[in-house]
């Protein structure tokens, strides 16, 4: 039972355009979405996140928006650099029951090329 | 600031024997999780718990995996009688208030289980 799904496992973009990055989810408790960031042989950290009252929520060149009607969220990096070669997973949770705990999806791995 | 600290990084089992894997949260965090990232999946919950409280297990396998986090020390994963397929990235991640709030939650380097 995936709760949440990250459908592309890898996505290859040039240096300096843009990265788009999607996740779905199942789970209607789920009230906040995060994103995280992860290098081989590290642990996650933590990148942007997103309440679900809002649609979009920016930070420098990472933008995440979500669709709640379409259990839809995305990632979008504008300008894409080489350092951001990494695995994103998408991360939603929520305030109670099965969304208490942070539920990851797979996970997709972003090749920024020089 | 030291961030969450986990150990051993690299630990090695013969199938049979147990595992012990230790999490120290960031200070001033008193909320535990595990993680398990088996190789080419994502990261799966397997346990929340506070100080000498087990808040959320349903992630945790029925037999063999156990979790405590006491009053002083770290957080122990504790995982008995391991078998191939326990082989997998355990990492841990705490948080200065529980996932009935909106705040991320910080992880550690993750350890990398071996069971030979």
């Amino acid at each position: 039972d995936q709760q949440v799904k990250q459908n592309s496992p890898s996505l290859s973009v040039q240096e300096g355009r843009i990265s788009i990055l999607n996740c779905d989810y199942t789970n209607s408790m789920f009230d906040y979405f995060l994103w995280y960031k992860k290098y081989p042989a590290e642990g996650p950290t933590f990148l942007i996140s997103i309440s679900s009252i809002k649609d979009k929520n920016e930070d420098g060149r990472f933008t995440v928006f979500l669709n709640k009607s379409a259990k839809h969220l995305s990632l979008h990096i504008v300008p894409s650099q080489p350092g951001d070669s990494a695995v994103y997973f998408c991360a939603p949770g929520g305030s109670s029951g099965s969304a208490r705990q942070l539920t990851f999806g797979s996970g997709t791995q972003l090749t920024v090329l020089p | 600031n030291a961030g969450v600290m986990q150990n051993p990084r690299h630990l090695v089992r013969r199938r049979g024997q147990e595992a012990r894997l230790r999490c120290s949260p960031m200070k001033g965090h008193s909320h535990v999780y595990w993680y398990r990232q088996l190789p080419e999946e994502g990261l799966k919950f397997m346990v929340y718990l506070q100080k000498e409280n087990i808040i959320d297990e349903s992630g945790m396998p029925k037999e063999r995996f156990s979790a405590e986090f006491p009053k002083e020390g770290p957080s122990i994963l504790r995982i008995q009688q391991v078998v191939r397929g326990d082989s997998a990235a355990y990492f841990c991640a705490s948080s200065p208030w529980g996932q009935g709030v909106n705040t991320e939650a910080f992880f550690g380097q993750g350890t990398r289980l071996t069971v030979v």
